[in-house]
């Protein structure tokens, strides 16, 4: 597609309930990004993967929380037995290039998010 | 520790009008900056960024924004507002990995 999809767009979890969220990059791009968005929050980085590989998972807030991309291409987020607090809007971006100070176009595209809302 | 601080939570102006939302930043060095507009229910959008090679950005939408080293600011600026600018934005840097750092937003308000 042309730029970065996300599903599902709405989430609605039971508390307990198991999600997960997938994200589709633009093709081709290298880096990809989850964040997370809580309401009236500016968006908080979750994890970053290059290519397959998970390069730094710091700001996943708990072990509930985990992320894959297998085939360096498509990724999910997944939560483990959702709590009222994982309440947020779950963003995904992708970049083309590896390093910032390239030079090159590491502009990251964002899709629309995921909002899930557990109840 | 590196960050970015968005001075103002909500703007409000009127159409043709200038508008001004102010960022500062910390950083130990010379950091990449950029700001992001989010439409209601849209993804982010990139509007400019600043990556050290001219200190004043010109972006989308009519928007440039200044990088001032000696007061350490990233303010975005557009000469006149129009109804469509009414969004919220995010002040943001990067590491080296790309992973991006934002400010806690500006609601921006347009009244006709």
């Amino acid at each position: 597609g042309a730029g970065v999809s996300q599903s599902p767009r709405y989430k609605v979890a039971k508390r307990g309930q198991d999600v997960a969220l997938r994200c589709d990059p633009i093709s081709g791009h290298v880096s990809l990004f989850w964040y997370q968005q809580a309401l009236g929050q500016g968006p908080e980085f979750l994890t970053y993967f290059q290519n397959e590989a998970q390069l730094d998972k710091s700001g996943l807030p708990s072990d509930r929380f985990f992320a894959e991309r297998p085939e360096g291409s498509v990724s999910t987020l997944k939560i483990q037995r959702t709590q009222q607090e994982d309440s947020a809007v779950y963003l995904c971006a992708s970049s083309l290039s590896l390093i910032v100070e390239s030079g090159a176009n590491t502009e990251a595209f964002f899709g629309q998010g995921t909002r899930l809302t557990v109840v | 520790a590196q960050s970015v601080t968005q001075l103002d939570s909500h703007v409000s102006v009127s159409e043709g009008t200038p508008v001004l939302l102010r960022c500062n930043y910390s950083s130990s060095y010379s950091p990449s900056l950029f700001w992001y507009v989010q439409h209601p229910n849209k993804g982010l959008q990139l509007l400019l960024k600043y990556t050290s090679a001219a200190t004043l950005v010109k972006g989308i939408n009519g928007f440039e924004a200044e990088f001032k080293k000696s007061e350490t600011s990233f303010h975005l600026t557009k000469p006149s507002a129009h109804m469509s600018d009414a969004a919220e934005y995010f002040c943001s840097y990067t590491d080296s990995w790309g992973k991006l750092q934002f400010g806690a937003g500006t609601q921006v308000v347009v009244t006709p």
